[in-house]
């Protein structure tokens, strides 16, 4: 069937670097795609998204980039930050699919260290 | 920061209890989610609604059951709780002019 994945279970990171986490799809019709930010105990947070019009999209310290051609999301978050510290999880939903389905990867865990 | 409610937070309840997790969200929000997720993994979607009266079987199958009698509210019951239902479930919504759905914090369910 269709799935999202992560390359990465586990990213650890120095603090002020920046971080890359990849996740690979293989729903050739998904045109929506989402990274969210889970954090110990709380309910998944929205970061940023983007559309398959586009290639790259940036937001506050952070960037996505879609590669059509080879299926493949990245997030990417300048300057990391101890706050960082969290589960993300790419998902992936074909904007016109009955009641906007979102398919979710696994989880990569980023540990930031001081 | 999007408005939207669960609870109980946590719950721990024993063998064969009913129970009903809640979820509110104040933005008027026509369609509504609830996902299950074991810890560390991906969600998956057990039920969703497009609006009043509508309900929806999602990806995962689920022995719960939702109601939608209101815009604001859309409460997951399980009739007669068992161990397998021990996961943490979280409720989300969005309106219908966005793709971007907004999660509440989730409700830890054990089930002893």
């Amino acid at each position: 069937g269709e799935s999202v994945g992560l390359h990465l279970p586990t990213l650890s990171v120095q603090e002020g670097d920046n971080s890359i986490i990849n996740c690979a799809y293989s729903n050739s019709a998904s045109d929506y795609f989402i990274w969210y930010k889970q954090e110990s105990g709380k309910g998944p947070q929205f970061i940023i998204d983007i559309r398959s019009n586009m290639d790259k999209r940036q937001g506050q310290r952070v960037t996505v980039l879609l590669n059509k051609t080879v299926k493949h999301l990245s997030l990417q978050i300048a300057a990391t930050q101890p706050g960082d510290s969290a589960v993300y999880f790419c998902a992936e939903g074909p904007i016109k699919a009955a009641g906007n389905k979102l398919t979710f990867g696994g989880g990569t865990r980023v540990l930031v260290k001081p | 920061e999007a408005d939207i409610y669960q609870t109980p937070r946590y719950l721990v309840i024993g063998t064969g209890k009913k129970i009903t997790l809640e979820c509110s969200q104040t933005m008027g929000h026509d369609k509504m989610y609830w996902y299950q997720q074991d810890p560390g993994m991906e969600l998956h979607l057990i039920h969703y609604s497009y609006g009043v009266n509508s309900t929806e079987k999602g990806d995962l199958s689920s022995e719960s059951t939702v109601s939608r009698i209101r815009t604001e509210h859309f409460p997951l019951t399980l009739e007669s709780a068992r161990p397998s239902h021990t996961s943490q479930y979280l409720c989300a919504s969005r309106t219908g002019g966005t793709d971007t759905q907004y999660f509440g914090p989730g409700t830890r369910l054990t089930v002893l």
